[in-house]
């Protein structure tokens, strides 16, 4: 067990760019999840998958942030366009299936948008 | 709606001092109850978890009680260290809930 991977740890980029973030669950987790921190605060829930389906995503999400895990195993999330608010750390993490089952974080991607 | 409260922070000990953190939850069932700590530069980790009324969970030192009749899981540490000192989140999940609801987080300083 590996753990949780996020790729990259540091992300600078200019307002406008586009971005993108990889994450690896840990390999028999079937459920993976994005999300958001900024500082002094709780995550904030950006998205979750079951596989590879993708089944809900926040209603706060604003349509510049994508995200696919194309065949169930690895996940990428894609910001387009950011802005500077998009500045925050980005969390992975996964599970097993049940209620009961604690999610497993990555050490996170902190992006800066200038 | 679901939701957990958090005391605020920071809290501020000396080492071996005795530490509680309190968390109160609001849940229309019977939620499974977690404890996540995030030391500095890292990412969440778990660190204990409960999932029905009376249950304790422990880890580390740490323990937390599972209080229906209170709607609490407050967490305990009889004596603190420095290696302690970090942000603690309680969080809850429902059956009919994929995500965790989180509290907002209490930063905890231990001063040697």
């Amino acid at each position: 067990d590996t753990g949780v991977s996020q790729d990259p740890r540091h992300k600078i980029t200019k307002r406008g760019q586009n971005v993108t973030f990889r994450c690896d669950p840990i390999s028999e987790h079937n459920r993976l999840y994005w999300y958001r921190q900024t500082l002094g605060q709780g995550p904030e829930f950006l998205t979750y998958f079951q596989n590879e389906a993708q089944l809900e995503k926040s209603r706060l999400l604003s349509d510049r942030f994508s995200a696919e895990r194309p065949k169930g195993s690895f996940s990428t999330l894609e910001i387009q366009r950011t802005e500077q608010g998009d500045s925050a750390m980005y969390l992975c993490a996964s599970s097993l299936e049940g209620r009961n089952s604690p999610l497993h974080f990555g050490n996170g991607t902190r992006l800066t948008v200038t | 709606g679901d939701s957990v409260t958090q005391m605020e922070g920071p809290v501020t000990l000396s080492e071996e001092a005795f530490l509680t953190i309190n968390c109160t939850y609001t849940a229309t069932g019977y939620p499974s109850l977690f404890w996540y700590v995030q030391y500095p530069g890292e990412g969440l980790q778990l660190l204990l978890k409960a999932t029905k009324a009376d249950d304790k969970g422990s880890n580390k030192g740490f323990e937390a009680t599972y209080r229906k009749e209170t709607t609490s899981f407050h967490l305990e540490k009889g004596s603190v260290q420095v290696s302690d000192s970090a942000v603690y989140f309680c969080a809850l999940s429902m059956d009919s809930n994929y995500q965790l609801i989180w509290g907002a987080g209490t930063k905890l300083i231990i001063k040697p």
